[in-house]
């Protein structure tokens, strides 16, 4: 089946060890991107990529990098985790922008 | 303001017994609005699509509608399994690509 997947599913880290998170499909979509979503709250939309074009939320604190290697896979690299950015990470895609988007597990990161 | 409200913020229904949630959104021209359901600590998992007032789409036992102020997500005759958190989400026309999220309804279903 086509789909979104995310690793690890679960990452422990200490305040301020750098960390990455990965995603991957098998959608052959255009377009992926990284929300954060704190317990009880919508999704946070960090950035994406349009196919190699990389936009990044106005928002977004340099903390968080992205690379996006080819069509099929995505970074979501955090500098220095402080404890607020203790989180679940979705993993998104979708055909072309505007398109609805189809999420990954998301990967739940505890900061200690 | 771009703006998205779900309501109620939670909402327990026996089983069998029919209800519907609601979204509002004020946006400076609509190019789609999406629901989503997602489960305890998991991703959201799309469910529809609607990009005009008057349209309807279907599945089981969920029913989406769209007007030009708000949309509901009718579920008839839930089920235990139906229970999760709903979201709505709404992009507009001038945005290609963000969406403006509800912070969504908690839905149990009892047995």
């Amino acid at each position: 089946d086509a789909m979104v997947i995310q690793n690890p599913r679960y990452q422990v880290t200490q305040f301020g060890k750098p960390v990455t998170l990965s995603c991957s499909q098998t959608l052959n979509h255009n377009v992926m991107y990284w929300y954060q979503q704190k317990s009880s709250q919508a999704p946070k939309l960090l950035f994406h990529y349009y196919d190699k074009d990389f936009n990044n939320e106005a928002d977004t604190p340099d903390n968080f990098q992205s690379r996006r290697p080819n069509t099929s896979f995505c970074f979501l690299d955090i500098r220095s985790p402080g404890l607020g950015d203790a989180a679940m990470y979705l993993c998104a895609t979708s055909r072309d922008p505007g398109d609805e988007q189809f999420f990954g597990p998301g990967t739940r990161l505890t900061v200690l | 303001e771009d703006q998205v409200t779900q309501s109620p913020e939670a909402l327990r229904l026996q089983e069998g017994e029919s209800s519907s949630l609601n979204c509002s959104y004020t946006v400076s021209g609509l190019r789609g609005l999406f629901w989503y359901r997602q489960d305890p600590g998991k991703g959201p998992e799309f469910l529809f699509t609607l990009y005009s007032a008057g349209e309807e789409k279907e599945k089981e036992r969920l029913k989406a509608t769209l007007t030009k102020k708000e949309s509901f997500l009718h579920i008839t005759a839930p089920k235990p399994e139906d229970s999760a958190t709903y979201l709505c989400a709404v992009q507009a026309r001038e945005s290609n690509y963000q969406l403006i999220w509800g912070a969504g309804t908690k839905l149990i279903i009892k047995p």
